[in-house]
């Protein structure tokens, strides 16, 4: 079983749409992050969110965590072809140990 | 500024045959996690450590042994390889506790069992 679950799994886009990507869970976290991959490479970290309903932004990016710290969004405005990437959430386990769980993957395709 | 450096980056094993993929971190950092990542998939927790000599398992740690004898240092090992084993595997690494401090990856090793 995934205690994080995202969707969907694969989407392919025409440059210059929007795009909301989720990541849930049974589970509160006491954060979430969002860690964007390209291929060869190890994850990279986009964002930490920290507080129930918190929303932050990065650029075109805007990433929200839900009220009750079991889900959270990440949001894309007019996507553009280097946005492409496998985009991951990730958290550590409820069960309060030091381990880190990682969702399940968002692969995303912007065509230009 | 290397960060995470994982070697080798690829390897093809033998069934049966056992090998050790390197990581290590010039950070000074105390978390260091192993993962592995199937095809198109996120990443699944084999082992991590939260200092020098402490260890623990993490998801699927059925056919693998690491340590951790300095914080450097946090090596994995396959005593009997497997198909199942066929894989990338990533190493991170983070300055301590709380689940805000975010992983710094190497660039993994890509393992192939035939």
């Amino acid at each position: 079983t995934q205690l994080l679950e995202q969707s969907p799994q694969f989407l392919s886009i025409q440059e210059g749409e929007n795009l909301t990507v989720y990541c849930n869970s049974s589970s509160v976290f006491s954060s979430l992050q969002w860690y964007r991959q390209e291929p060869g490479e190890g994850p990279v970290l986009l964002v930490t969110v920290v507080t129930g309903g918190e929303v932050k932004k990065l650029k075109r990016l805007t990433f929200q965590f839900g009220d009750a710290r079991k889900d959270s969004s990440l949001h894309i405005t007019a996507a553009q072809p280097g946005d492409t990437g496998l985009y991951l959430c990730a958290g550590v386990h409820p069960s309060g140990t030091y381990k880190y769980i990682f969702g399940t993957g968002t692969r995303l395709k912007v065509l230009a | 500024n290397a960060g995470v450096t994982q070697t080798p980056k690829f390897r093809i094993l033998k069934i049966g045959q056992s090998m050790t993929l390197q990581c290590t971190q010039d950070m000074n950092h105390n978390y260091m996690y192993w993962y592995r990542q199937d095809p198109g998939m996120g990443l699944k927790l084999i082992y991590y450590s939260v200092g020098a000599g402490i260890t623990d398992k993490g998801e699927v740690p059925n056919g693998y042994n690491v340590s951790r004898s300095t914080t450097e240092d946090f090596p994995l090992r396959l005593e009997l390889a497997a198909p199942s084993q066929t894989s990338v595997y990533f190493c991170a690494s983070r300055v301590g506790q709380g689940g805000n401090q975010p992983q710094h990856f190497g660039d993994g090793t890509r393992l192939s069992i035939l």
